[in-house]
């Protein structure tokens, strides 16, 4: 089965930095890539996804990357705020399956 | 907005009783999951349906089982709670098996068996 991969386990940044967070995945039929981010006390909720047939998707100071011959994809937030610290998932399903396998999570801390 | 609506924020029982949480959607969903999530280990899926009355186990169905009688409603039962089986639990579903798309999570269910 799919098998993701997500780094790091946590992020510390400064207000205004960017972050990145990275994910690789096992299975070459994968081709939908979604992001979840969870606030405290909250469901994961979807932030951006992207489909293998597209390289990038940008979504104001959110973008996707997935490089499908080395099988990772990643999250960008540019110009990072106290708002955007949360938890956050990435995730891969195969066509057909429609089922997600989740990465590990990422604890993001923005610093004020 | 799909709504995804977990019965409990906050559940505390006893080690050997029956344990339902229940997870009801409000999109006429086909898909419906459990997950458990535990720090460091993420997002673990128990039991998925893709139908009502449909059934498929997870990745970590031991010790859990599911109903699903009506197409809005997911119920995942612990048959004797154990203290392992503490930590939070979320329901979730998507659309349909046609494509894959996002899956909308309920707020959670923190459940602590002492």
């Amino acid at each position: 089965g799919e098998n993701v991969e997500q780094h790091p386990s946590t992020l510390s940044v400064q207000e205004g930095d960017s972050a990145v967070i990275k994910c690789t995945y096992s299975d070459s039929a994968s081709n939908y890539f979604p992001w979840y981010k969870q606030e405290l006390g909250k469901g994961p909720q979807l932030i951006i996804d992207i489909r293998s047939n597209v390289g990038e998707k940008k979504d104001q100071r959110i973008a996707v990357t997935l490089n499908k011959t080395a099988k990772h994809f990643s999250l960008h937030i540019t110009e990072t705020q106290p708002e955007d610290s949360a938890v956050y998932f990435c995730a891969a399903s195969r066509g057909g399956s429609y089922i997600p396998t989740f990465g590990r999570g990422t604890s993001l801390i923005v610093h004020p | 907005d799909v709504k995804v609506t977990q019965s409990s924020r906050y559940l505390v029982k006893r080690t050997g009783e029956k344990v339902f949480l229940e997870c009801v959607q409000d999109m006429d969903h086909e898909n419906m999951f459990w997950y458990r999530q535990d720090p460091g280990l993420g997002l673990r899926l128990i039991y998925f349906s893709y139908d009502v009355k449909m059934k498929e186990k997870g990745d970590i169905p031991e010790g859990y089982s599911v109903s699903r009688e009506k197409k809005e409603r997911f119920s995942l039962i612990l048959e004797s709670a154990s203290t392992n089986q503490t930590s939070m639990y979320l329901c979730a579903s998507s659309r349909d098996r046609a494509r894959d798309t996002e899956a909308f999570f309920g707020q959670g269910t923190r459940l602590t068996v002492v």
